[in-house]
């Protein structure tokens, strides 16, 4: 089985506080690494999917950066707000299947 | 608007009785996915389908059963077998497999 690890598993940041967190994952049989946020009582939402190494994926606030040869990606979150506040999962894509990491849950407080 | 439903939201079991979860998609997506969810763990895959009429264990299939008789419908079944049912069960689908996943919101199972 394969491990996906995400850390820290919780976070709680100030309003306008900058934060990341950091998955990793097998650096074998690489295919794609998706980043999901997903709100309390809603379906988690595709954020970013990368596939090359030092690939680096902006949407808004939210940034992400691949590293496939030491497995790891990170998100960044600039200038939090309240609304981000959500679990963010990562997902390690190989040949096969794709699996999951156990999240970081994201409290922004105002 | 193209989606992933999965109904009902909450449900409520008495140990030993069978219960089915609905999970229906109108993306047309070829493969779609069963996944547990227990706290502080991450989505144990369950069951998977790539094709009508075929599907494949996953990670923790003891207990589950499905069906894929239909492209837009996978339906879980949780048997009496499964040891520790109560839970949190979310579908998804993707174009086929290896894509990024389109999630449906969920269906809470508490067996009492």
């Amino acid at each position: 089985i394969l491990n996906v690890e995400q850390s820290p598993q919780s976070l709680h940041v100030q309003e306008g506080d900058s934060t990341n967190f950091t998955c990793s994952f097998p650096s074998s049989n690489f295919y794609a690494l998706h980043w999901y946020r997903w709100e309390t009582a809603k379906s988690p939402e595709a954020l970013f999917v990368m596939t090359l190494n030092g690939d680096e994926k902006k949407k808004g606030r939210i940034s992400a950066t691949l590293n496939t040869k030491e497995g790891y990606s990170y998100l960044y979150i600039k200038g939090s707000q309240p609304e981000d506040s959500a679990t963010y999962l990562c997902a390690f894509n190989n040949n096969n299947d794709m699996r999951f990491g156990a999240g970081t849950r994201l409290t922004v407080k105002p | 608007d193209g989606g992933i439903t999965q109904s009902p939201k909450y449900l409520f079991r008495k140990e030993g009785q069978n219960v089915t979860l609905s999970c229906e998609q109108n993306l047309n997506h070829d493969a779609m996915y069963w996944y547990r969810q227990d706290p502080g763990q991450g989505l144990r895959l369950i069951y998977y389908s790539q094709i009508v009429n075929d599907f494949q264990k996953g990670d923790i299939a003891e207990g589950y059963s499905v069906s894929r008789e239909k492209k837009e419908s996978f339906p879980l079944t949780v048997t009496s077998a499964q040891k520790n049912p109560t839970a949190f069960y979310l579908c998804a689908s993707s174009l086929r497999q290896r894509y990024g996943y389109t999630f449906g919101s969920g269906t809470r199972l508490t067996v009492v």
